[in-house]
């Protein structure tokens, strides 16, 4: 199946600092990539969509300018963690996929454990 | 409301017998998929099976089948000949519409499973 990465795994920052996360397409072009966000035990809730070339399209209560996400190209997708505060610590994944209409398999990162201290 | 709910916060099962994870949905759209995936403690998801609204039979993957009961919005994953490497959260994700509606998808509250030895 397609591969997508995330980089970094894990990352430890410092209040107030700003974190970029990188997903990455592997080996398919990812028109829409979506970033998730999962606290421990809990479910994923979407935190926004974002297609290469246009803006995020960012779920009602996420801070569209604390989560910076940036879809330069096809394969890359970022998201950057303005001003972390240690309540932004959390497991952040990523996922993308074709665009297929019916079975349209959404493919995950491996996701990036971030910790603010 | 919820658009998927999965009722139970945690189930057991003995090695080699089977197990089935509830989920139910709620959409007033015709088109929609009907996902489940695996996250282990590592926290990748793997996506185990699928289910389109307009499938006739029930899907199957290996150990894996879907009980899809479109009347009553529930969409079951029954594991069969369940393995220690089982042990895992389980989510109920569903994509809704169709063509313009991309790859979205909403994640049930999940289901840890623990298959003892």
């Amino acid at each position: 199946g397609a591969v997508v990465s995330q980089h970094p795994s894990w990352v430890i920052c410092k209040s107030g600092t700003s974190v970029k996360i990188e997903c990455r397409s592997l080996d398919f072009q990812a028109t829409t990539m979506f970033w998730y966000r999962q606290f421990p035990k809990q479910s994923l809730m979407l935190m926004a969509t974002s297609n290469e070339g246009s803006k995020a399209t960012y779920e009602q209560g996420v801070e569209k300018d604390k989560f910076l996400i940036n879809h330069a190209s096809l394969t890359l997708s970022t998201l950057t963690v303005t001003s972390a505060h240690p309540e932004d610590s959390s497991f952040y994944i990523c996922s993308s996929s074709q665009g297929l209409v019916g079975f349209d398999e959404q493919y995950f990162g491996p996701g990036t454990r971030l910790t603010v201290t | 409301a919820q658009k998927i709910t999965q009722t139970q916060p945690g189930m057991f099962v003995q090695e080699k017998e089977a197990v089935t994870l509830d989920c139910t949905y709620d959409t007033s759209d015709p088109s929609y998929g009907l996902f489940w995936y695996k996250q282990p403690s590592s926290g990748e998801m793997i996506f185990l099976i699928y289910q389109g609204s307009y499938d006739q039979q029930n899907a199957t993957e290996g150990r894996y089948s879907l009980n899809f009961q479109k009347a009553r919005k529930s969409a079951n994953l029954v594991i069969s000949a369940s393995q220690l490497g089982d042990s895992a959260m389980y989510f109920c994700a569903m994509r809704e519409g169709g063509e313009t509606s991309g790859s979205r998808l909403t994640f049930g509250e999940g289901t840890q499973l623990t298959v003892n030895p």
